[in-house]
């Protein structure tokens, strides 16, 4: 079965330090991954896709995400925090062969202190 | 302005008394699809609809339904609405979805429903 996890459910950093939020996905199929981010009492928004081209994504914002095939894997990175990364993230995957079957992770919340 | 838009953005209801949530959507786009937020679960997806009178039931559709009748609108309705069902709501619209692509899903501002 496809699922999707993010294995952690709360992140806290420093300002100024590097950012990691992790997702691993099980899939049979080749898999299209997202990035969304939701800052507090607002939408979702894009950050980032991967769609079989380039396995390293940029982003908006600085954030950037890698592709591992063989780790089932697609984490989230940014060199370094600003206090305004402070949100929700969701890491969202969808497949090809049932494409409009779209599943959410449970979601990650970061947290960044001065 | 490319937007979705969803009304209203807050409702307290009671139990059992019908209830339509409405999603409009000014890009053109053929895929909607309805999810629901709960803490700690992440987004669940209720019902979704590939296009025009073509809808299909998500991961939790039990007690929803909803109707495709034009491109721009895809309303949420609540028959019968339960405690359980108290829960932030969000509408989204991609281009498309299938084949060989998947295209951004952009997202409403979210309806956060209380049913006493």
């Amino acid at each position: 079965a496809q699922s999707v996890t993010q294995l952690d459910s709360h992140v806290s950093v420093s300002e100024g330090t590097p950012v990691l939020l992790r997702c691993n996905y099980s899939s049979s199929y080749s898999p299209s991954l997202f990035w969304y981010v939701q800052h507090p009492n607002k939408g979702l928004q894009l950050l980032l896709k991967y769609t079989s081209a380039a396995t390293l994504v940029k982003g908006i914002n600085g954030f950037e995400a890698e592709f591992k095939k063989s780790e089932t894997s697609f984490h989230l990175t940014k060199p370094s925090a600003h206090m305004s990364d402070a949100a929700e993230y969701f890491c969202v995957v969808t497949w090809y062969s049932s494409a409009s079957k779209i599943i959410f992770g449970s979601g990650t919340r970061l947290s960044i202190r001065p | 302005e490319a937007q979705v838009t969803q009304n209203p953005r807050y409702l307290i209801t009671v139990t059992g008394k019908k209830l339509t949530v409405t999603c409009s959507q000014n890009m053109n786009h053929e895929y909607m699809s309805w999810y629901r937020q709960d803490p700690g679960l992440g987004l669940r997806q209720i019902y979704y609809s590939m296009n025009v009178e073509v809808t299909d039931k998500g991961d939790v559709p039990e007690g929803y339904k909803v109707s495709r009748k034009e491109k721009r609108n895809f309303p949420l309705i609540l028959e019968s609405p339960s405690p359980n069902q108290t829960s932030l709501y969000f509408c989204a619209s991609s281009l498309s979805v299938g084949g060989s692509s998947y295209n951004e899903q952009f997202f409403g501002p979210g309806t956060r429903l209380t049913v006493l």
